[in-house]
């Protein structure tokens, strides 16, 4: 069955620090895949999205995203990190049945240290 | 261009209630999507619906919920008799086709229930 692991429950960074949030799927194509974000309390903001091509992606708010497809990955990354930042990420992955399905991850949350 | 747009944001509702989530897609939008968000954990899909049409709904608990999206009007995610454990983010998601493509779903802040 097709899911998403993101092996971090929850991470914390200091400002101005880089940032890497794992993802993992399973799923026997190339899938689509996504990365959101949620503050607290809102509904969710797509960061960037992979559907096919170049395997690094770029995204709103200075993030991006590098699909590997040997390692079934598609880490977040981000240079340096702003207090704004803190926030729960999730990782999703499109699958096609008849229609494209998305499957979530269970959610990273981002805490960030002044 | 507004977004999806849900409400109420908060609802509470005594157990045996029933609550009714509404939810209005971008316009143009034909494709709802419903998901379900618990404490501590990441969203579960629920339902996938078309105009007038249920095309998925493997992720509904068996009894109790039920979920509309007439010609006319929002999407409706209904829960009859509700129990504490149907405490939870409802988020709902819309999108111009059937595929993930472009911009994926677009989603709207969520209603949050709780069951007193």
């Amino acid at each position: 069955a097709q899911s998403v692991t993101q092996p971090d429950i929850h991470i914390t960074v200091s400002e101005g620090a880089s940032l890497e949030l794992r993802c993992n799927y399973s799923y026997g194509a190339t899938p689509y895949l996504f990365w959101y974000v949620q503050s607290p309390g809102q509904g969710l903001q797509l960061l960037l999205k992979y559907f096919s091509g170049d395997t690094l992606v770029q995204g709103i708010k200075g993030f991006e995203a590098e699909f590997k497809r040997s390692q079934s990955s598609f880490n977040l990354r981000k240079p340096s990190v702003h207090w704004s930042d803190a926030a729960e990420y999730f990782c999703a992955v499109g699958v096609k049945t008849s229609y494209d399905k998305v499957i979530f991850g269970p959610g990273t949350s981002l805490s960030v240290i002044p | 261009n507004a977004g999806v747009m849900q409400n109420p944001r908060h609802l509470v509702r005594r157990r045996g209630q029933e609550a009714r989530l509404r939810c209005s897609p971008v316009k143009g939008h034909s494709h709802v999507y419903w998901y379900r968000q618990l404490p501590e954990e990441g969203l579960k899909f629920m339902v996938y619906l078309q105009k007038e049409n249920i095309i998925d709904e493997s992720g509904m608990p068996k009894e109790r919920f039920s979920a509309e999206f007439p010609k006319e009007g929002p999407s409706i995610l209904r829960i009859q008799q509700v129990v504490r454990g149907d405490s939870a983010a409802y988020f709902c998601a819309s999108s111009p086709k059937n595929t993930a493509g472009n911009d994926g779903y677009t989603f709207g802040s969520g209603t949050r229930l709780t069951v007193v």
